[in-house]
């Protein structure tokens, strides 16, 4: 559902590591999910996106996991480096065209 | 390739004056518009989105309207801002297949209210 009035969590790992981003989505019809990264200051970014008939897909240092029984979809970071330090959103929507709804955002720090 | 224009890029408003932000769409024809609003340290809000030139639907009663005078052209209005306007003001379209679902975003407009 809507993320309005929650504030970001954040999570913080060290250069190099593993990241993972979890997002917890509300509509079981959803069938289509989407990750943004936002860097300060500037608009959301597609990163990777994901279709309901598949439960992973990989990108560049990036994995999309997608649990439908839970409804639970996972960012995986490999390697991760300063330049991913940003806010990371995940989106879903249900019915190709529909809208797209944001969940409520996951501010990455990364340790050099 | 498509590119999102927004302005202006920063305003800051007195409580009870009127807003208008503009967005303009190049690269692209027919495309699903959206303004979004992100609070400070928050997520995404949807305002409105439009399928069309004219056709505006809104996601939540508030103080702003939108219009779509052209094809390319989202409009983002208020008759007398509220404090809680303030924020982040995101527009965006769908690609160029559109089906997918995917957005594009503008770089935004920051509002502060006083």
């Amino acid at each position: 559902g809507e993320s309005v009035g929650l504030h970001l969590p954040t999570l913080s790992v060290q250069e190099g590591d593993n990241s993972i981003i979890n997002c917890a989505y509300s509509n079981s019809a959803s069938d289509y999910f989407i990750w943004y990264k936002q860097e300060s200051g500037k608009g959301p970014q597609f990163i990777i996106d994901i279709r309901s008939n598949m439960d992973k897909r990989q990108g560049q240092r990036v994995t999309v996991l997608l649990n439908k029984t839970v409804k639970h979809l996972s960012l995986q970071i490999a390697a991760t480096q300063p330049g991913d330090s940003a806010v990371y959103f995940c989106a879903e929507m249900a019915n190709q065209g529909g809208k797209l709804i944001f969940g409520q955002g996951t501010e990455l720090s990364v340790k050099p | 390739s498509q590119t999102i224009h927004q302005w202006p890029a920063t305003l800051v408003q007195p409580v009870g004056s009127p807003l208008s932000l503009e967005c303009t769409v190049e690269g692209t024809s027919n495309p699903n518009l959206y303004w979004y609003r992100q609070a400070a340290g928050r997520g995404l809000q949807l305002l409105f989105y439009s399928v069309g030139i004219g056709q505006i639907s809104s996601e939540v009663p508030q103080n702003l309207s939108a219009s779509r005078p052209q094809d390319r052209q989202f409009i983002l209005s208020s008759k007398k801002l509220l404090l809680s306007d303030s924020g982040f003001y995101l527009c965006a379209n769908t690609g160029p297949s559109g089906a997918t679902g995917e957005l594009f975003f503008g770089e935004g407009s920051r509002l502060t209210v006083l």
